[in-house]
């Protein structure tokens, strides 16, 4: 079954403290990306990746470092948490040869106290 | 930078009546995708277009993409209760990166 996933579903966490979550597709997908989403604002895009250890910046990457070792996974990073990354996030996959279909994984929703 | 509008924010239509919603972005677009998505749920995609002028039809739902690649509308036709969730367009701008930009979402509520 074609698949995103997600980890931690839920996080609550304190201003500073490093974290990680983790992306993962099962569909040999080129193109990864990152997302928040706030209310009356959609979704942004944080950080995009064409392809293994290639990224690049999307509309709102201060404050975030993604990697791409492999290229099923995408972690997202936030070095030192900051109350206004507080959001709903979402990691996406899909092929980098015509786009198409965009998966999303289930979503992370983070509180920063 | 690229931004994306979508009009209207909120629709409320009685079952059966048909609904529409606008895309517009400030630059010209190398493709648009459709979302939807429900209260509590992830975006799901539904469709993309590419081509100037392009209209596309799934069932009760027509896409079209604008002859300029600026624009574009998702209309459909005779609403239902499962119709319910929040409708979102995202462009790829010609002249950037490979960075999608999202509009702000139509929410759309069916009453039966």
């Amino acid at each position: 079954e074609a698949q995103v996933t997600q980890n931690p579903r839920y996080l609550i966490t304190v201003t500073g403290k490093k974290l990680t979550v983790t992306c993962s597709q099962n569909m040999n997908h080129e193109y990864m990306s990152w997302y928040r989403q706030d209310p009356g604002l959609g979704l942004r895009q944080i950080y995009y990746s064409m392809n293994v250890e290639v990224t690049d910046k999307g509309d709102v990457p201060e404050g975030y470092k993604v990697s791409r070792k492999e290229k099923r996974n995408f972690p997202l990073i936030l070095e030192s948490p900051s109350p206004n990354q507080t959001s709903l996030y979402f990691c996406a996959s899909m092929s980098g040869q015509d786009f198409g279909t965009q998966y999303f994984g289930p979503g992370t929703r983070l509180l920063v106290l | 930078g690229q931004q994306v509008m979508q009009i209207p924010q909120y629709q409320h239509v009685q079952e059966g009546e048909d609904f529409t919603t606008y895309c517009n972005s400030s630059t010209t677009l190398s493709n648009i995708q459709w979302y939807k998505q429900r209260p509590g749920g992830h975006p799901v995609f539904l469709i993309q277009l590419v081509k100037s002028g392009e209209v596309k039809k799934q069932k009760r739902l027509t896409f079209q993409f604008g002859e300029a690649k600026k624009n574009s509308s998702l209309h459909i036709t005779a609403t239902q209760t499962t119709d319910v969730g929040t409708y979102f367009c995202a462009g790829l701008g010609a002249n950037y990166g490979q960075n999608f930009v999202f509009g702000p979402g139509t929410r759309l509520s069916v009453l039966p």
